[in-house]
């Protein structure tokens, strides 16, 4: 099993869409967790950390449930702007390495 | 923007040969990682440096070295080069803090042929 997992997509979704993308993670001792924005040949940006009791961000919202091992983000109203790929992020305590998924690519259609 | 640089932009080199590339962090930052990105896929980690000290690595052979200087910035070396180390080579920088929020530079594109 890999140590972090993502559906590669893509999403195709039509503006004003609500679209949610899943990511899974092996390691139980996992404790920050991210989502990256990667548009293409470009570097991830930050989109947001996702904390243990979820967290909003205007039309993002990212949930961590421990005891299935995901997180997830969900994205409201889908603008042309969102078309890029999603990429979760989990890393273990201390100074471990982090482990990206392979991201999910979402395209929002007009 | 993050305020992270690398350079170069792009570099072509060819098999067996050897390569520097090089990253500035953000300011306020001490922390640098390194990751690998293959066409398709997620960053791969290489290693992090803290404190001009390397602080965890990934699964990646020892000719791939590094070196983190006083003011933070941060080197990437690898020797040997082979077809397979192409790809984009992306610097990370970040507060060894809590949050750990990490603010990645444009990246180098290497290309071994």
């Amino acid at each position: 099993r890999k140590e972090v997992e993502q559906d590669p997509g893509p999403f195709n979704v039509p503006e004003g869409a609500t679209v949610a993308f899943n990511c899974t993670y092996s390691n139980s001792a996992s404790q920050s967790f991210f989502w990256y924005r990667q548009d293409c040949r470009k570097e991830p940006k930050l989109l947001m950390s996702v904390y243990s009791s979820g967290n909003e961000d205007g039309r993002f919202t990212a949930q961590l449930n421990r005891a299935s091992q995901y997180i997830s983000l969900l994205i409201r109203d889908s603008k042309l702007s969102d078309s890029a790929t999603y990429l979760c992020v989990v890393k273990p305590g201390g100074y471990q390495k982090v482990t990206f998924g392979t991201g999910t690519k979402l395209q929002v259609i007009p | 923007e993050t305020g992270v640089t690398q350079s170069p932009t792009h570099l072509i080199k060819t098999r067996g040969q050897q390569v520097t590339l090089r990253c500035s962090s953000q300011s306020g930052h001490n922390t640098v990682s390194w990751y690998q990105q293959a066409l398709g896929q997620g960053p791969q980690f290489i290693f992090q440096y803290y404190r001009e000290e390397e602080n965890g690595r990934g699964n990646f052979p020892p000719r791939f070295s590094g070196l983190q200087f006083p003011n933070y910035s941060s080197e990437l070396n690898v020797n040997a080069l082979e077809l397979d180390d192409s790809a984009l080579y992306l610097c990370a920088s970040s507060w060894q803090g809590a949050s750990y929020e990490q603010y990645f530079g444009p990246g180098t594109r290497l290309t071994v042929t």
